[in-house]
């Protein structure tokens, strides 16, 4: 069975520091892709980045990095300089079999506060 | 850009009622969701539809069932809805031949009293 674990329920970071967010996964796929999605307060989802598990580097969107370890089935987040506007839940999540329509499978999830 | 809309973004019904939930997309999308989300749960797939007319359990369709009759529009429906549906909902779509990003929806908090 497919999972997606996340094992922060919550974490603080200072203003301007980096953060990384833990997520690691369980598949038997050869080919599957993860997910990272930002949900402030406000409810919606916002994709952040993509990491195919076939891509030879690790995915980058401008302050985000997905740090993509397949031996280990890990696929941390990192969010360089940190800011107040990061404040929000983050979700780690995998693209599940073709036969159930490419669903997303969402980690528990990660609250992320920023301090001043 | 693509826009995922919901009908409501907060909804309190009683138990017993059937509640519609809309969700609308205008990327004419094949590929559209319903998700529920609980805290410590993240969030799980209700039902999925491929194409018109077409739909698919997804990991907790019990209680719940969908409508798919224009491509644009995937309605959920709580035939009688009760205290353990409160929850916030999510409607995603995602084009057919990418397996990539899904286009989420603001959400509707349904509170079941």
């Amino acid at each position: 069975a497919q999972k997606i674990t996340q094992t922060q329920p919550g974490m603080f970071v200072q203003e301007k520091e980096a953060v990384t967010l833990d997520c690691t996964y369980d598949t038997s796929d050869p080919s599957y892709g993860l997910f990272w999605y930002k949900q402030p307060s406000s409810g919606e989802m916002i994709f952040l980045i993509y990491q195919g598990s076939y891509d030879q580097q690790n995915a980058t969107e401008g302050r985000y990095s997905l740090n993509f370890q397949k031996a280990r089935k890990s696929a941390n987040l990192v969010i360089s300089a940190s800011q107040l506007g990061d404040s929000a839940m983050y979700f780690c999540a995998m693209r599940g079999s073709y036969n159930q329509g490419g669903k997303l499978i969402f980690g528990q999830g990660t609250e992320l506060s920023v301090k001043p | 850009d693509v826009k995922v809309t919901q009908s409501s973004r907060y909804l309190v019904k009683r138990t017993g009622e059937k509640v519609f939930l809309e969700c609308v997309q205008d990327m004419d999308h094949e590929n559209m969701f319903w998700y529920r989300q609980d805290p410590g749960l993240g969030l799980r797939l209700i039902y999925f539809s491929y194409d018109v007319k077409m739909k698919e359990k997804g990991d907790i369709p019990e209680g719940y069932s969908v409508s798919r009759e224009k491509k644009e529009r995937f309605s959920l429906i709580l035939e009688s809805a009760s205290t353990n549906q409160t929850s916030m909902y999510l409607c995603a779509s995602r084009p057919s031949g990418s397996y990539n990003e899904q286009f989420f929806g603001p959400g509707t908090r349904l509170t079941v009293l």
